[in-house]
């Protein structure tokens, strides 16, 4: 168990709808990262935030958006779904605003139908 | 941006047999990180090692960033350590840029 909580673990929903993944980071860790595995892109970062702020911004698409509150849990919206948004999403925790070491909850395995 | 490549991309092995696993990184990092993926998805944690040597039970990880490669063991393999093992990295001279994963080596323990 690495201490970081996805919710919810699996979601099944219909093109054009909107989602909300939720994560809640181990004790003490400020940055949040949000990861989308997919089987022909592989992992690949979306977002990350540090303390509340977006620190670095990767591959996220516009119809995607992401928050950290100050409880430092943080939720990724996906909105306008599309087949292809079909995938795992990650969420990963670290102390520092820098990498360091990551922990990754177990994912939010997202099927849009 | 920073490449990373992992070899073999596919692995079978009988069980109680070792191997190696390698991951080539293409620009110089400052933290390195093995992970498993299960069958089940989950991400686990195997070695956060930039540099250097360390070792796990069965497992054990290699680090030369002067070379750019990244090395890990696996001995006296077991059903349960199938799955697919990630080589990730965070690029040195990249900002802010987090990890970067490769395509992974999927290894299959066979009874």
């Amino acid at each position: 168990d690495s201490g970081v909580t996805q919710t919810p673990k699996h979601l099944i929903t219909a093109t054009g709808q909107r989602v909300t993944l939720r994560c809640s980071p181990r004790s003490g860790d400020l940055s949040v990262y949000w990861y989308q595995q997919s089987l022909d892109q592989g992992l690949q970062f979306l977002i990350q935030y540090y303390n509340g702020e977006e620190r670095a911004k990767g591959n996220i698409l516009e119809r995607f958006s992401a928050q950290q509150f100050p409880d430092l849990h943080s939720e990724l919206n996906l909105s306008s779904l599309e087949l292809g948004d079909s995938a795992l999403y990650f969420c990963a925790t670290a102390s520092g605003a820098n990498t360091g070491e990551l922990f990754f909850g177990e994912g939010s395995r997202l099927t849009v139908l | 941006g920073i490449q990373v490549e992992q070899s073999p991309p596919d692995l079978i092995l009988q069980e109680g047999a070792n191997s190696t696993l390698r991951c080539n990184f293409s620009d110089s990092v400052n933290n390195l990180q093995w992970f498993h993926q299960n069958p089940w998805g989950q991400l686990i944690n195997l070695f956060y090692i930039p540099s250097g040597t360390k070792q796990n039970g069965r497992l054990s990880a290699t680090t030369v960033a002067t070379e750019r490669y990244s090395l890990l063991y696996i001995s006296s393999s077991q059903t349960t350590d199938s799955g697919v093992y990630f080589c990730a990295v965070e690029p040195r001279n990249s900002g802010n840029t987090p990890l970067v994963f490769g395509k992974g080596t999927r290894l299959s323990v066979i009874a």
